[in-house]
């Protein structure tokens, strides 16, 4: 069964930092794109930005609306991924969400940007 | 930047046909996914390459797509199919993805 479970979420003043993790099981967690999706509240899902596998380089996109800001690496000895959030804005506060393959979600991690 | 456009709400009564649809210049090169979001809840996806259909989904969930539209029909609509409907494509480099600015479905 895969399983994906964020972590690292919380209250951060504006111009601060965070760093979420995705702790994946259940599948070829090495081979496998991971993505990064926001939701603020009552808003519409936004992409974030993704890494692809070492076989592909281990390669990154972003969002623009975060690029420049956020840093998405993974070990994949620890099945794990993460999001480097820097130079927090108030507008990036919402729940994220990893996501894999599409179709497989984990539960969410809250991250509120507030003085 | 890229963007997916989808009308904002769809009514339709128990039974009837509820059609969402997604523009998007890339669409016609590139596979559109759709996800249900109920309140409080993760998306679902239930529509993915255009249109087929994960393990678990009814069948009265169906995707197509057209040129820059790809189209989400719900067949029968049911009370529980009532939620937040997002469209997800990537732009014409495949590198960014984005969402569709989401349909809220209403079904009484």
């Amino acid at each position: 069964e895969v399983q994906l479970v964020e972590s690292g979420g919380g209250l951060v003043q504006p111009g601060g930092s965070l760093k979420l993790s995705c702790a994946a099981s259940g599948f070829t967690f090495s081979g496998s794109a991971m993505h990064w999706v926001r939701q603020a509240s009552g808003k519409g899902l936004e992409w974030v930005g993704r890494i692809r596998s070492k076989a592909n380089s281990y390669a990154t996109a972003y969002a623009a609306s975060v690029k420049g800001r956020f840093t998405i690496s993974r070990d994949d000895s620890k099945n794990t991924a993460y999001l480097q959030m820097n130079s927090l804005k108030t507008e990036d506060t919402a729940v994220y969400y990893c996501l894999v393959y599409f179709d497989y979600w984990g539960q969410g991690t809250l991250v509120t940007v507030s003085s | 930047s890229y963007e997916l456009t989808q009308p904002p709400s769809v009514s339709v009564s128990p039974g009837q046909t509820a059609r969402i649809t997604c523009s998007g210049d890339a669409l016609p090169k590139k596979y559109a996914y759709w996800y249900q979001q109920k309140s409080g809840q993760a998306p679902v996806l239930v529509i993915y390459e255009d249109s087929k259909r994960p393990s678990g989904i009814p069948e009265r969930f169906s995707g197509s797509s057209s040129g820059t539209m790809a189209t989400l029909t719900i067949s029968g609509a049911q009370v529980e199919d009532e939620a937040d409907y997002y469209c997800y494509s990537t732009d014409s480099s495949g590198n960014r993805y984005v969402f569709g600015t989401g349909t809220k479905v209403t079904v009484l």
